[in-house]
């Protein structure tokens, strides 16, 4: 495997359901992000892991958790989402050249289109 | 609010072309910007970077970067119809998680007719 990748590539869900996202980079970096893509709207970044400090959107409802265990994988915990949810999901990584500073070159997973019915 | 603003298009070119695109951001502090491109459904690649004020070209694409005006551009010489997708122009400032990170623009949906 080579760059980023991301599972599952596709998943429908009932607001019920709990479900994780996953993403592992193979590029050595130290960053990992979770972002939201909405149809017509800017990339929405949800989370970071940057030299094992987690920062997030405040916006971003309680029903999204993420995980970094390490600095090559990182999850994203789902539970009791809404409809207004559904979205693709991607995952990026970067080499952070200074602690703090989110500015290096991102590199993004293939996504994982999420349906939430 | 920091913001990064793109005209949404659709950008119609014929092929041969030259493609123009333009983004604006607020912050003044910004020192690194980047062009991506995303086909439909697919996840953003990314183009080039730029961080000093002026030119920058990789084969058929030119960044241009004007801090004293808070604008960059990227400019596809000889447009291809494979070139048609949404270009995301993305710039460092600092964001709702309180650290310096990417903010997006909207994107500028790109089609080169045949």
């Amino acid at each position: 495997e080579t760059g980023v990748t991301q599972t599952p590539r596709h998943l429908v869900m009932g607001m019920t359901n709990k479900k994780s996202l996953k993403c592992e980079q193979h590029l050595g970096h130290n960053a990992m992000y979770w972002y939201k893509q909405s149809a017509k709207k800017p990339l929405e970044l949800m989370f970071v892991y940057s030299l094992e400090e987690r920062v997030e959107n405040n916006s971003v409802p309680s029903r999204f958790s993420p995980e970094c265990p390490n600095s090559s994988h990182l999850f994203l915990h789902l539970h009791t989402l809404q409809p207004e949810d559904s979205a693709l999901y991607l995952c990026a990584s970067s080499q952070d050249a200074q602690a703090g500073w989110g500015e290096d070159t991102q590199y993004f997973g293939p996504g994982t289109r999420l349906t939430v019915l | 609010q920091k913001e990064v603003e793109q005209n949404s298009g659709p950008l119609s070119v014929p092929e041969g072309a030259i493609a123009s695109l333009n983004c604006t951001y607020s912050d003044r502090v910004s020192q690194s910007f980047f062009w991506y491109r995303q086909y439909s459904g697919k996840s953003p690649e990314l183009i080039m970077s730029i961080y000093s004020n002026g030119d920058k070209e990789d084969g058929r694409f030119t960044a241009q970067l004007n801090k004293a005006s808070q604008y960059v551009s990227l400019l596809i010489r000889d447009s291809q119809p494979s070139d048609s997708a949404t270009y995301l122009c993305a710039v460092n400032m600092s964001g709702d998680t309180g650290r310096r990170a990417l903010t997006f623009g909207s994107g500028t949906r790109l089609q080169v007719q045949p």
